[in-house]
Formats: structure tokens, C-alpha cells, sequence
């Protein structure tokens, strides 16, 4: 099973920042099998990418994903308002899914 | 428009059971793998059960494997999350959620969610 590691746990920043997000998996992993989600208070998550950096339906383009083998980064280069949220990332194989523990981007 | 509907959710005493169900519409149900991912406050999201378009793959988490039970009506565009011998460790608000592709294990819609407790 792999384990994914988001750091850090809060991050505190003002609007108008750039929010740099890692996930680090415990071993190596495809960029196919790594997932982004943003979630906000009584909301479920919202798919941000697939694949790495494929951005999901109707995703801003200051959002963006990268990364390989076992390090993945979700960058949002100008914090809006709305992007203050926690977000977690995700691999999947053939037969499970596992989470990362999340980031919490607060305002500042 | 993608919609998902959790419904079934409850108080309920260790060793119970419960049902969850999932009403989807807006797209081919048939088409694509379902999964019901579980969240709690401290262990964040949890990947619970998986099945594919056809009913004929399923995979479950090992801590439920036994106890939980996955299925699908393609007819009636449902997925269902049989629990039984709950644990106060099954507390969490359950989702069920769309795969975006075959092949493709990440979930682009979710339902609201639907809560079980499981309390004494």
C-alpha cells in the first residue's frame, strides 16, 4: 500500500500568493495514478487533476500539478479568495485508493 | 448534470448493520466504476469499496473486507454499501463518488455525503 505524505499541514498565506503543496509517496509511483482535490467546510472533495497536471473540467489555469516518482507538487500561483480550502491528494492501483492526509491553506 | 444522492445513513449500536444507497443520474451509470469513500475528522479521506460498471469487479479495503458488502442496479441507476458489524471506527460521513474513466481511479463527482455513526 502506498502512503502518501502532504506537507505542510497548514499553510498560511494572504491573497494574491503562490501556494506551493507537496505530496510525497513511499515509493515510486506513474504520474498516471496521482490525483488532486480541493475541499471546502460541509462540501465533498472536487476533482482538480488526474494524471498528474490533466486539469479537471473547469479548473482556472493558476492551479497547476506536477511532478514524478515519488514527489508531487499542486501549485495555485495567486491565491483568489475561494482557493482557501484543504486539499489532498490521491493514488490509485488496480485494487486501492489511498489518501494523503491533506493540506489546509488558511488566510493569512 | 451528474448527480449523486447518498441516502441510508444513521445512529447505530456496534455489530448493527445499516444500508447505504446512492441514487445516480445525469450519465451512463452502467459506464462507469463506482466507489464509496468515507471521511472522519481525524483520519481524513478513506477509500472504502469499488466496483466496476458491470458489477463483476469489486475491491475493498482490508479493515472492511467481510463486514461491508459493495453492489450496483444498472437498471435502477443505484449503488449500495451493505454495512454489517459496524465498529465505532466506521463513524464517518460515507460518499459515494463517480470514476472519471475506466482505467482511471480518481473521482470527478461526489454526492453530499450521507453520516453513520456508530455509538453505544
Amino acid at each position: 500500500e502506498i502512503v502518501l505524505t502532504q506537507s505542510p499541514g497548514t499553510l498560511s498565506l494572504s491573497p494574491g500568493e503562490r501556494a506551493t503543496l507537496s505530496c510525497r509517496a513511499s515509493q515510486t509511483v506513474g504520474t498516471s495514478y496521482i490525483g488532486w482535490y480541493q475541499q471546502k467546510p460541509g462540501q465533498p472533495p472536487r476533482l482538480l487533476f488526474y494524471a498528474t497536471s490533466s486539469r479537471a473540467t473547469g479548473i482556472p489555469d493558476r492551479f497547476s500539478g506536477s511532478g514524478s516518482g515519488t514527489d508531487f507538487t499542486l501549485t495555485i500561483s495567486r491565491l483568489e479568495p475561494e482557493d482557501f480550502a484543504v486539499y489532498y491528494c490521491q493514488h490509485f492501483s488496480d485494487t486501492f485508493v489511498t489518501f494523503g492526509g491533506g493540506t489546509k491553506v488558511e488566510i493569512k | 448534470e451528474v448527480r449523486l444522492l447518498e441516502s441510508g445513513g444513521g445512529l447505530v449500536q456496534p455489530g448493527d448493520s445499516l444500508r447505504l444507497s446512492c441514487a445516480a443520474s445525469g450519465f451512463t451509470f452502467s459506464s462507469y466504476a463506482m466507489t464509496w469513500v468515507r471521511q472522519t475528522p481525524g483520519k481524513g479521506l478513506e477509500w472504502v469499496a469499488a466496483i466496476s460498471g458491470d458489477g463483476i469487479w469489486i475491491y475493498y479495503r482490508d479493515s472492511v473486507k467481510g463486514r461491508f458488502t459493495i453492489s450496483r442496479d444498472n437498471s435502477k441507476n443505484t449503488l449500495s454499501l451493505q454495512m454489517s458489524s459496524l465498529r465505532a471506527e466506521d463513524t464517518a460521513v460515507y460518499y459515494c463518488a463517480k470514476n472519471f474513466a475506466t482505467g482511471i481511479a480518481v473521482y470527478d463527482f461526489w454526492g453530499q455525503g450521507t453520516p453513520v455513526t456508530v455509538s453505544s
